[in-house]
């Protein structure tokens, strides 16, 4: 059974720290990482990962995989209030069934 | 361009009762699916379809049923509700290996 876990599960910080979120994974046939923000309403793609070692960036948000070790990491450096969502991490495992199977996510709370 | 639209927003059912998410995309997408999201439990895959007349099974499909006449359809059918169903529930859509496209979800209570 694929498995996808995300720590921690909830996390609260001040406006201005930088933080680390981590995705570990055990899946067979496995083809990409995805991290999704989601608010109030639906997930929104931040990053999709194939290959170990290439950091994607976009502003603030970055994040890397390493394929060796199973696992990723999403950083958020100076946070700000916005960034309170939760971060949810799926692996695609689906050879030629595509299957996401996604970690139970992580609640990051940013206060002022 | 609406991308994926999930109807209805909200609804209350009673146990027995049932009822049909309507789901609709107009990306062309061949790849569609829901999922439901309990809290602790993340997202679940009940059901999906890589193209028009194509179906299969998730993760939980049990209490559930699609079809996919259409490329820019796919409704989720709940035969006869449970209280175990209540959950918010969200239809997704992709082509090729680029990432899902998420509807803004259906929140379903079941008495």
């Amino acid at each position: 059974e694929d498995k996808v876990v995300q720590s921690p599960l909830s996390l609260v910080v001040h406006e201005g720290d930088t933080v680390t979120l981590n995705c570990s994974y055990e899946v067979t046939n496995f083809r990409s990482l995805l991290w999704y923000k989601q608010e109030k309403k639906a997930p929104t793609f931040l990053f999709m990962l194939t290959s170990s070692g290439i950091e994607k960036k976009s502003g603030r948000l970055s994040s890397i995989l390493d394929k060796k070790e199973l696992f990723s990491i999403l950083n958020i450096t100076a946070t700000q209030t916005g960034d309170s969502a939760v971060y949810l991490c799926a692996v695609n495992s689906g050879g030629s069934n595509y299957k996401l199977t996604f970690g139970k996510g992580t609640l990051l709370t940013v206060n002022p | 361009n609406a991308g994926v639209t999930q109807t209805p927003k909200f609804q209350v059912l009673k146990t027995g009762q049932s009822m049909t998410l309507q789901c609709a995309q107009d990306m062309n997408h061949e790849y569609m699916s829901w999922y439901r999201q309990d809290p602790g439990m993340g997202l679940r895959l009940i059901h999906y379809s890589v193209g028009a007349g194509i179906t299969d099974q998730g993760e939980v499909p049990n209490g559930y049923n699609v079809s996919r006449s259409t490329t820019e359809d796919f409704p989720l059918r709940l035969l006869s509700a449970a209280p175990s169903q209540t959950s918010v529930y969200f239809c997704a859509s992709r082509t090729g290996n680029q990432p899902q496209h998420f509807g803004d979800g259906t929140r379903l209570s079941i008495l």
